[in-house]
């Protein structure tokens, strides 16, 4: 099993290029997340996806949008890219269900660096 | 508010040092809590938690409700612990759950 893939590794856009950025997972989870990662604010949620047809903001969703294609595929777009979106990006999937009282650990990707200029 | 917060930025011990990696959270619901790490050029994977009560790669970690942690310890550091060390709260959506993360701490090893 691949786990979850994320499509590109790397990104250079040009203020107010847009961009998609791809995520899939073979585990038939349930739920998948997109998280960004800053130096010094750890990941902060963005957007989530609880079951499929289903999506919620995070923490941090503006000047983005997701799109839930099915069980496998959760895709995040930029539609205007500003700097303050320079960032790595992961995107997670996990077992929604509880097992013994407990949540399902989240599996990540191995990350987009996605640079703003 | 549900936070997490990680004091230390940077923790630089030598090679057989014990290691604290200090976690505080804010949670009003019965927590679960995460150690998530990341060694270099890797994808971020879960290290343990709490309500496992298990040593993984000599590190334990016990959760305090009075005190609001959940340390991370390893009595003998290794080089190769060194990396970025997330501690991770769970909290409840309306379906499943989601994950606060603290600002991480670099476990640094020197030989």
């Amino acid at each position: 099993n691949a786990g979850v893939t994320q499509t590109p590794k790397f990104q250079v856009l040009k203020t107010g290029q847009s961009m998609t950025l791809q995520c899939a997972q073979d585990m038939n989870h349930n739920s998948m997340y997109w998280y960004r990662q800053d130096p010094g604010m750890g990941l902060r949620l963005i957007y989530y996806s609880a079951s499929e047809g289903t999506t919620d903001k995070g923490e941090v969703p503006n000047g983005y949008n997701v799109s839930r294609l099915n069980k496998r595929e959760f895709s995040l777009r930029l539609e205007s890219a500003a700097p303050s979106q320079t960032s790595v990006y992961f995107c997670a999937s996990s077992d929604s269900k509880r097992t013994s009282g407990l949540y399902s650990e989240q599996y990540f990707g191995p990350g987009t660096r996605l640079t703003v200029t | 508010a549900q936070r997490v917060t990680q004091p230390e930025k940077l923790l630089s011990v030598f090679k057989g040092a014990p290691v604290e990696l200090k976690c505080n959270y804010s949670y009003s619901g019965s927590p679960e809590l995460f150690w998530y790490v990341q060694y270099s050029r890797q994808r971020l994977q879960l290290l343990l938690r709490h309500i496992s009560r298990e040593s993984i790669k000599g590190f334990t970690a016990d959760l305090n409700k009075g005190e609001t942690s959940f340390h991370l310890k390893k009595p003998f550091a290794q080089e190769e612990d060194s990396a970025m060390y997330y501690c991770a709260l769970s909290t409840l959506l309306e379906y499943g759950n989601k994950l606060v993360f603290g600002a991480g701490t670099i476990l640094r090893v020197k030989s």
